[in-house]
């Protein structure tokens, strides 16, 4: 089946450091790759996503790269804010004709300390 | 705002009891999906609706679980004799597009149920 696993949490950086999260995936087909992130009392907001392999996604500062060969999509930020405090997900779907299904990974809690 | 809307936000429920949770779609979105997370987990997929027809139910849709979608705009998901393992985030997302081709899907905020 397919799958997607994260980085356990949580992660607690100061501001300005350099951040890593590491998603590795297990897929029965050729995924898209995502991430997610849903800051506190809020909903999922698409943050950056790729579609093939070695494209980059990236979006506010963050970037992440679909790798095959690795089966990662490890999502990096060069300097955090503490405004990036919130719950990051990696997610997966099968490019297939009719598939609607996002697969997640668990979360990774990341708090940015001043 | 025009986003996806959820209501209720939260929902405290005693077993047994009977459910229900309303979701408003971004207008003119055709696609509709349920979603659940539990605490420490990633969402899980639930069922999808095109429109009002509802094409993929996951396993973990019990027979006590049916959502609806009667005229193509807001959905609703009702759980019949709660559990406490029932527990968890409901959130509801939609779309114009499937996200197969890494089109956008928008989630809402989730209702929380807690089953006591």
């Amino acid at each position: 089946g397919n799958s997607v696993t994260q980085m356990e949490g949580p992660v607690t950086l100061s501001e300005e450091a350099f951040l890593t999260i590491n998603c590795t995936y297990t897929a029965t087909g050729y995924p898209s790759l995502f991430w997610y992130v849903q800051y506190p009392g809020e909903g999922l907001q698409l943050l950056l996503k790729a579609t093939k392999a070695d494209d980059k996604g990236s979006n506010k500062g963050f970037e992440a790269t679909y790798r095959k060969e690795t089966t990662s999509f490890h999502l990096e930020k060069g300097s955090v804010q503490v405004s990036d405090s919130a719950v990051y997900f990696c997610a997966l779907i099968i490019s297939n004709f009719g598939n609607e299904k996002l697969t997640f990974g668990t979360g990774t809690r990341l708090t940015i300390i001043p | 705002d025009t986003g996806v809307s959820q209501d209720p936000r939260h929902k405290i429920t005693k077993r047994g009891q009977n459910v229900t949770f309303r979701c408003d779609p971004i207008s003119e979105h055709n696609r509709l999906y349920w979603y659940r997370q539990t605490l420490g987990q990633g969402p899980e997929f639930l069922t999808y609706f095109q429109n009002e027809a509802q094409l993929e139910k996951s396993r973990l849709l019990s027979d006590r679980f049916s959502a609806e979608r009667p005229k193509g705009s807001f959905s609703t998901l009702e759980i019949q004799r709660t559990e406490q393992g029932d527990s968890a985030m409901y959130l509801c997302a939609s779309s114009s597009k499937g996200p197969a081709s890494g089109n956008t899907i928008y989630f809402g905020e989730g209702s929380w149920l807690t089953v006591v």
